[in-house]
């Protein structure tokens, strides 16, 4: 089995802090994504990755960084956190081989509030 | 503008059938998939398409019309372990998924 593993499940931080979010994967996926989840939204990627050392911007990534120095390892960063990224984080990753089907994998997901 | 439409809500009975149902508009179509999100979990895959068609998986079946932007998913049989979220997601002309807000999904005895 496919398993993502985010570090947290639930993170409480001050606004104005710096936080990492981090996110594993065990299958020696190529792709790795950053998605946030509100209520009432669809998912909205933030950040992806294709390859180590590789990162596009996705919808949303005011505000977010990304790290992927390891094929295995995909970090989120918030600058400096504010209110308004307060959110579910979901990581995900996805095989490279069929760019079509290409199925991702999810982590539980990380609840961070920004207080 | 790329967007995909489908009920916030549904309500059914256990050992029922529930429909629910997506349309959805994107800048090119490369496929439509539909995952299952169990209230504080990770979402998980279910089904995939890109021809016309129904495709059955044992109890769930989705169907696509590339013609209309439509999907659905079919869930027979319905039992408490299915209620979740559905959330459907359609592939654009960059590979990039474009998801809904998702259905939840109250399966009621």
């Amino acid at each position: 089995d496919v398993k993502v593993t985010q570090s947290s499940r639930y993170l409480v931080k001050r606004t104005g802090e710096k936080v990492f979010l981090e996110c594993v994967q065990d299958m020696d996926h190529e792709n790795m994504f950053w998605y946030r989840q509100d209520p009432g939204l669809g998912l909205r990627l933030i950040y992806f990755s294709y390859d180590v050392k590789m990162k596009e911007k996705g919808d949303i990534p005011e505000g977010y960084s990304v790290s992927r120095e390891k094929k295995e390892r995909f970090s989120l960063i918030l600058e400096s956190a504010s209110t308004n990224q307060t959110s579910m984080y979901l990581c995900a990753s996805s095989p490279g081989t069929d760019i079509a089907k290409n199925i991702q994998y999810f982590g539980a997901g990380t609840r961070l509030s920004v207080l | 503008g790329q967007n995909i439409d489908q009920p916030t809500e549904m309500t059914a009975t256990e050992g029922a059938i529930v429909q629910i149902n997506c349309t959805y508009q994107t800048s090119g179509f490369n496929g439509l998939f539909w995952y299952q999100q169990h209230a504080g979990e990770a979402p998980t895959f279910l089904s995939y398409n890109v021809l016309d068609g129904l495709e059955e998986k044992g109890r769930f079946s989705s169907f696509l019309s590339r013609s209309k932007g439509y999907s659905y998913l079919l869930l027979k049989e319905l039992q408490m372990k299915d209620s979740a979220s559905y959330l459907c997601a359609a592939l654009d002309s960059n590979y990039q998924l474009i998801w809904g807000a998702g259905t939840k999904l109250i399966i009621k005895p």
